[in-house]
């Protein structure tokens, strides 16, 4: 497979730290939110979803942050590792249209 | 192996052709979903059908069409194609209009 050469803001951590990736979400009537996250050559893998009674959803390693105030979204990773390195785009399901809306994405690089 | 099968995984064509992109959902998936990923674009939502209509509609382009079968498979046809149209189109499927995607790993097209 082939991965596409998107022009992605990258982010590069040291094998074993914490890592962020950051969201903004533009509809505030967006009632679902998930991190996928897409390796090369691969389609979208889910990660972990919050829906938006909830701030804080906790994974395997993985946890998400949700701030409908400033309708900002974050992944924390934990010791992160070099399979972890991919692309991670946060995902909005508008209330009431069920189509689910990808952000940007974030390149992760770790640093063995 | 997320259990959404795509056909063909590569296709190149010349401009002004006409391709077939299938989607077999994950079993017991109603819903699909179909998105194109291009270098600049990141993930963009096409078009959603839901046990054979359709629920919600994207940035789709006239020359684009798609549907749902009563087997619950998806075909995408992509017709006049133009260089732009190049692109990796992946489908996702879900058991409702509500649940988490799962992606396929893509159709990667090629216009000359």
């Amino acid at each position: 497979g082939e991965s596409v050469g998107l022009h992605l803001p990258t982010l590069s951590v040291q094998e074993g730290d914490n890592s962020i990736i950051n969201c903004a979400y533009s509809n505030s009537a967006s009632d679902y939110f998930i991190w996928y996250k897409q390796e090369s050559g691969k389609g979208p893998q889910f990660i972990i979803d919050i829906r938006s009674n909830m701030d804080k959803r906790q994974g395997q390693r993985v946890t998400v942050l949700l701030n409908k105030t400033v309708k900002h979204l974050s992944l924390q990773i934990a010791a992160t590792q070099p399979g972890d390195s991919a692309v991670y785009f946060c995902a909005e399901r508008g209330g009431g249209y069920q189509k689910v809306t990808f952000g940007t994405g974030t390149k992760l690089q770790v640093i063995p | 192996d997320s259990g959404v099968t795509q056909t063909p995984k590569h296709l190149i064509t010349a401009t002004g052709q006409r391709v077939t992109l299938r989607c077999s959902p994950r079993s017991g998936d109603l819903s699909v979903y179909w998105y194109q990923q291009s270098l600049d674009q990141g993930l963009q939502f096409l078009i959603q059908y839901y046990n054979g209509e359709e629920r919600a509609k994207g940035n789709i382009l006239e020359r684009f069409s798609a549907q749902q079968f009563p087997d619950l498979h998806s075909e995408l046809n992509l017709s006049s194609l133009e260089l732009g149209d190049s692109a990796l189109y992946f489908c996702a499927s879900s058991v409702d209009t509500t649940g988490e995607l799962f992606f396929g790993e893509g159709s990667r097209l090629t216009v000359l």
